[in-house]
């Protein structure tokens, strides 16, 4: 099946420095790809669709400027926290759609915790 | 190697009717499990969870049940309703991996009016 590859699998960072993730599919060309946000035991949230070549969109109440996104390929979308504080610590986790195909693969998530 | 197996591609049932969705894992570490619901050309939507020291877990018209021994669970929907039709994903977490979720591939759940 289809592979999502996303790294860091976990981060520690401090407070008011950035952290980049990214997301790669690995054997397919993904158009959009989601990126997520889970709280433990909470459900998964949305928090942005990344259009390759194009601006992302996010969802309500996600602060663009902090949560910069950039899909510059078919192949990768990172995600950067920019000035992380330690309520950013979060799982996050993105998932891919092939081209032609409306089905999501996801990566494997992204622990971040900010001290 | 497929660590959570969700072995049916595809469910169809009637409205009203019950649905159940299976899904079996491996890993005897896997401590956490989740329900994801998925609508064509959408990100999943969160919809039930079930820790490894419960076996069941309620919540309105979806219990979630745990059966550890032999590493299966399973998704109940009753009764069922046309906007259930969806892809259902399972996923399960592993101690100590940082809530890296290991998901299944889905069900594709189709309630017929």
């Amino acid at each position: 099946g289809a592979v999502v590859s996303q790294h860091p699998s976990w981060v520690i960072c401090k407070s008011g420095t950035s952290v980049k993730i990214e997301c790669r599919s690995l054997d397919f060309q993904a158009t959009t790809m989601f990126w997520y946000r889970q709280f433990p035991k909470q459900s998964l949230m949305l928090m942005a669709t990344s259009n390759e070549g194009s601006k992302a969109t996010y969802e309500q109440g996600v602060e663009k400027d902090k949560f910069l996104i950039n899909h510059a390929s078919l192949t990768l979308s990172t995600l950067t926290v920019t000035s992380a504080h330690p309520e950013d610590s979060s799982f996050y986790i993105c998932s891919a759609m092939r081209q032609s195909n409306t089905e999501a693969f996801f990566g494997q998530g992204t622990r971040l915790t900010v001290v | 190697d497929q660590q959570v197996k969700q072995n049916s591609p595809s469910l169809s049932v009637q409205e009203g009717r019950i649905s159940i969705l299976n899904c079996d894992y491996t890993n005897s570490m896997f401590d956490y499990f989740l329900w994801y619901k998925k609508y064509p050309a959408e990100g999943p939507t969160f919809l039930i969870s079930i820790s490894s020291i419960k076996d069941k877990n309620e919540d309105g018209r979806f219990t979630v049940f745990l059966n550890k021994s032999a590493k299966h669970l399973s998704l109940h929907i009753v009764p069922s309703q046309p906007g259930d039709s969806a892809v259902y994903f399972c996923a399960a977490s592993l101690v100590g991996s940082n809530y890296k979720l290991t998901f299944g591939k889905g069900t594709l759940l189709t309630v017929n009016p």
